[in-house]
């Protein structure tokens, strides 16, 4: 199954804001939006944001997702050491019938 | 919360059948999914189940040799995996929608 489109990494200086893109299509981020996931090396991916660009309780608001037309974004705002870590993009795919993931896209906090 | 279990070291062709437990939530409110990470590689969705439990979805790499079932008065998804291949190594997890929840399980496919 096609993919979605992340860069492979994102470098920025700490305290800096970082935005993360995933590209996809009208069948699955434009059709019903993209979550993003944030995982740290070792460790299981944890949601960041659902399809509605919400926040799970707990997650700080320095993380805002937001989507137009195919292509959805995350802005990191306030980099931070803890802030290096994987991020990956996913969405349902009403052609595939079933999720689809990015490539994901490793962010260095300098 | 989701716990995973079952994962183990496997021969290419055998079998393995593969649990997560659900807390924390309304197990019926979600559509259930297992999602894999080979070592070093991206996450990959392997099938996803409705909350009735009566249609079923599968990636391409596993369609014809995995099965997703879950047990709604338990609160249970099952993933069992059958003819399994090197190329299904990967730590397994079980997330709702696709958010996982746990620590996820290994499974190694290897002689």
């Amino acid at each position: 199954q096609a993919g979605l489109t992340q860069s492979p990494s994102v470098s920025k200086d700490l305290r800096q804001t970082a935005t993360l893109t995933c590209t996809g299509s009208s069948t699955n981020v434009g059709h019903q939006g993209a979550v993003w996931l944030q995982q740290h090396q070792g460790h299981p991916p944890k949601l960041l944001s659902d399809r509605n660009n919400n926040r799970p309780s707990g997650i700080s608001e320095r993380f805002i997702a937001a989507r137009s037309e195919n292509t959805a974004s995350l802005t990191i705002i306030g980099l931070q050491p803890d802030d290096e870590a994987d991020y990956y993009c996913s969405a349902w795919d009403s052609s595939l019938h079933g999720w689809v993931f990015g490539e994901g896209t490793k962010l260095t906090v300098l | 919360q989701l716990a995973e279990s079952g994962g183990d070291l496997v021969q290419p062709g055998g079998s393995l059948r593969l649990s997560c437990a659900a807390s924390g939530f309304t197990f019926t409110d979600y559509w259930m999914t297992w999602v894999r990470q080979a070592p070093g590689r991206r996450l990959e969705w392997v099938a996803s189940i409705n909350v009735e439990g009566n249609a079923q979805f599968y990636g391409d790499s596993v369609k014809g040799r995995f099965s997703i079932s879950r047990d709604n008065a338990k609160k249970s998804l099952t993933l069992q995996m059958t003819s399994l291949r090197v190329e299904d190594t990967a730590v397994y997890y079980c997330a709702r929608d696709v958010e996982t929840g746990g620590q996820g399980t290994l499974v190694t496919v290897s002689s």
